[in-house]
């Protein structure tokens, strides 16, 4: 149990959509990041906030966009869907040890 | 785009083996972790070593780090079939702003029983 939870675990959405997916984290947890895995390969870091500000973005375009509340739980949007943007998309906390990850919501873009 | 390599990409032994995964990366980096991933779901953080540390054990885990050759690998002994994942190593870069992780491209382990 990592104290870190995502909903949904999983969404079907049509190209062009918009679509919000959330992440919870545990109190006292400032740091949120998140990333987009796409089917066999490894996590590719999207942004970072902390205490509600990005501070930290790849290299992903505009229409994927965040939001960080002060109850530690953050949101990650994407306009304009795009066939591509089909990935597991996994939240983390960090941690001193490391990052905490969620389960992850599996999105898939028809 | 991703950090570096994993080697071997995949990686199928018998249970009560060892098995070994090796992760090479491009920059300087300030700590090195290493992460299982189960059937495409969350990822499990495993062990974390410092980029002025060589070595380091947690339970049946040992990795190693050669900041030298940009190198790291991750030993489990004695594997059980529970051990059956996909293994990343990633990266902190150093003087980084943030400390967003950089994956490696993973190991599938399958340990056969």
């Amino acid at each position: 149990e990592t104290g870190v939870t995502q909903s949904p675990t999983h969404l079907i959405k049509t190209r062009g959509q918009q679509v919000t997916l959330r992440c919870s984290s545990q109190s006292g947890h400032n740091t949120v990041s998140w990333y987009q895995q796409a089917l066999g390969q490894g996590p590719q870091f999207i942004f970072q906030y902390y205490r509600e500000e990005e501070n930290g973005r790849g290299n992903f375009p505009p229409r994927f966009s965040g939001l960080q509340f002060p109850n530690y739980s953050s949101e990650l949007n994407v306009n304009a869907l795009e066939l591509d943007d089909s990935a597991l998309y996994l939240c983390a906390s960090s941690l001193p040890t490391g990052q905490a990850f969620g389960q992850g919501t599996r999105l898939t873009v028809v | 785009s991703q950090q570096g390599e994993e080697d071997p990409q995949a990686l199928s032994i018998q249970e009560g083996e060892n098995a070994t995964m090796n992760c090479s990366y491009k920059t300087s980096i300030n700590n090195l972790q290493w992460y299982r991933q189960n059937s495409g779901r969350g990822l499990v953080h495993l062990i974390l070593i410092r980029s002025n540390e060589r070595e380091k054990h947690s339970g049946r885990l040992r990795v190693t780090l050669d900041t030298s050759k940009k190198s790291s690998s991750l030993l489990i002994t004695a594997s059980r079939a529970a051990d059956t994942a996909s293994y990343f190593c990633a990266t902190v870069r150093s003087g980084g702003a943030t400390n967003k992780l950089i994956f490696g491209t993973g190991t599938l382990l399958a340990v056969q029983p």
